[in-house]
């Protein structure tokens, strides 16, 4: 157990729908990142918030956005959902802003847009 | 921009030490490399990591070339639950990520 929780596990919804996925880091890590990972694409990192600012933006689509709250969660807030964002979604957490911090990583949110 | 290519699959016999490689031809001089490894229906996971020299930690070693254009990670005594994809990445201290295709290690009782 990595001490990262995400809710919820699983996800399904439809082509248009928003949804919002939720990470809590580890105690006292400050950093949150978010990845994709999909069958065709691999694990793909979208962004990366420190302390409640964004600190590193990855291949996130303009349609997904996030932000870190002051009690350190995080949220990856996906719009307007099309098949193809069907995905597993990882958050990680660390406890300072270096990227290449080690980092821990959740269980993961799987989404299905049907 | 920076790649990492990774063997699509490995085996091994259990208690037998494996050697996964990597090349990243294109690194840059500022690019640490990352193995995570992501056991079934699980989050990725840290294994180790290095800039230029080799590191040992206690679930693995990690053996740089001079050249840096490939580096191995070695795990000493292979497990069956060692079985997982090794993920061979490359962070920047500019906040870039390159993630391999990733090696799926299987692991034979």
């Amino acid at each position: 157990d990595s001490g990262v929780t995400q809710t919820p596990k699983h996800l399904i919804t439809a082509t248009g729908q928003r949804v919002t996925l939720r990470c809590s880091p580890r105690s006292g890590d400050l950093s949150v990142y978010w990845y994709q990972q999909s069958l065709d694409q691999g694990l793909q990192f979208l962004i990366q918030y420190y302390n409640g600012e964004e600190r590193a933006k990855g291949n996130i689509l303009e349609r997904f956005s996030a932000q870190q709250f002051p009690d350190l969660h995080s949220e990856l807030n996906l719009s307007s959902l099309e098949l193809g964002d069907s995905a597993l979604y990882f958050c990680a957490s660390s406890p300072q802003r270096e990227f290449t911090d080690t980092q821990y990583f959740g269980p993961g949110t799987r989404l299905t847009v049907l | 921009d920076a790649k990492t290519t990774q063997p699509n699959s490995m085996e091994s016999n259990e208690e037998e030490p494996v050697h996964l490689p990597c090349n990243h031809s294109t690194i840059s001089g500022t690019d640490y490399i990352h193995w995570y490894r992501q056991l079934p229906s699980q989050g990725p996971e840290y294994v180790i990591h290095g800039l230029t020299s080799n590191v040992n930690n206690r679930m693995a070693s990690l053996a740089i070339a001079e050249d840096r254009k490939s580096s191995t990670l070695i795990l000493h005594r292979a497990t069956l639950r060692d079985a997982a994809v090794y993920y061979c990445i490359l962070k920047t201290s500019y906040d870039k990520v390159i993630f391999g295709p990733g090696t799926s290690l299987s692991v034979i009782p």
